[in-house]
């Protein structure tokens, strides 16, 4: 069974501050994906990612950057966290095939004073 | 532009009523659909895709082209029915879902 991992389920931090939410998947999957979730606007896609060292943004992007040196470990990055990033970070993967299925990871839930 | 609607935040049923949760959908192509459920504290997961035609906890989903609709249906509600449900399109050659912003059902007792 595919695993996806989250590292934290729950952050607090100040604004101003960068942070970080790593996330790491076992099957050996190309894509990774980072979305928020806010009530009544849906999964929002902020970054994804092919393959190590590659990225591309998503709908969102702006005042988040990520990371991924290695296959399995996807890191979205906060570069000064503010108030209305307070929201539910969710992680992604899927295989490169068509109409896999992403797995997802439980969520971390940010919240920014 | 391609979009998912679902035109619904919240859907209430009593348990054994027939539940319908709606989503239609912008795009020119074949569209590929699917809806995901996400339990109370639980990891939102894959409910069904379109191209199965698999019918899932007792849920089914028919594509209707002419409508653009992806509409999901159970004839009888049970309460551990009650989850958050996505409908998602990715379209043809795409990478990346496009989600609706979501329809809460609960199913009351």
């Amino acid at each position: 069974d595919v695993k996806v991992t989250q590292s934290s389920r729950y952050l607090v931090k100040r604004t101003g501050e960068k942070v970080f939410l790593e996330c790491v998947q076992d099957m050996d999957h190309e894509n990774m994906f980072w979305y928020r979730q806010d009530p009544g606007l849906g999964l929002r896609l902020i970054y994804f990612s092919y393959d190590v060292k590659m990225k591309e943004k998503g709908d969102i992007p702006e005042g988040y950057s990520v990371s991924r040196e290695k296959k399995e470990r996807f890191s979205l990055i906060l570069e000064s966290a503010s108030t209305n990033q307070t929201s539910m970070y969710l992680c992604a993967s899927s295989p490169w095939t068509d109409n896999s299925p992403l797995h997802f990871g439980n969520g971390t839930r940010l919240t920014v004073t | 532009a391609q979009r998912v609607t679902q035109p619904e935040k919240l859907l209430s049923v009593f348990k054994g009523a027939p539940v319908e949760l709606k989503c239609n959908y912008s795009y020119s192509g074949s569209p590929e659909l699917f809806w995901y459920v996400q339990y109370s504290r639980q990891r939102l997961q894959l409910l069904l895709r379109h191209i199965s035609r698999e019918s899932i906890k007792g849920f089914t989903a028919d594509l209707n082209k002419g409508e653009t609709s992806f509409h999901l249906k159970k004839p009888f509600a049970q309460e551990e029915d009650s989850a958050m449900y996505y409908c998602a399109l990715l379209p043809r050659g795409a990478d990346k879902l496009i989600f609706g912003t979501g329809t809460r059902l609960q199913v009351f007792p």
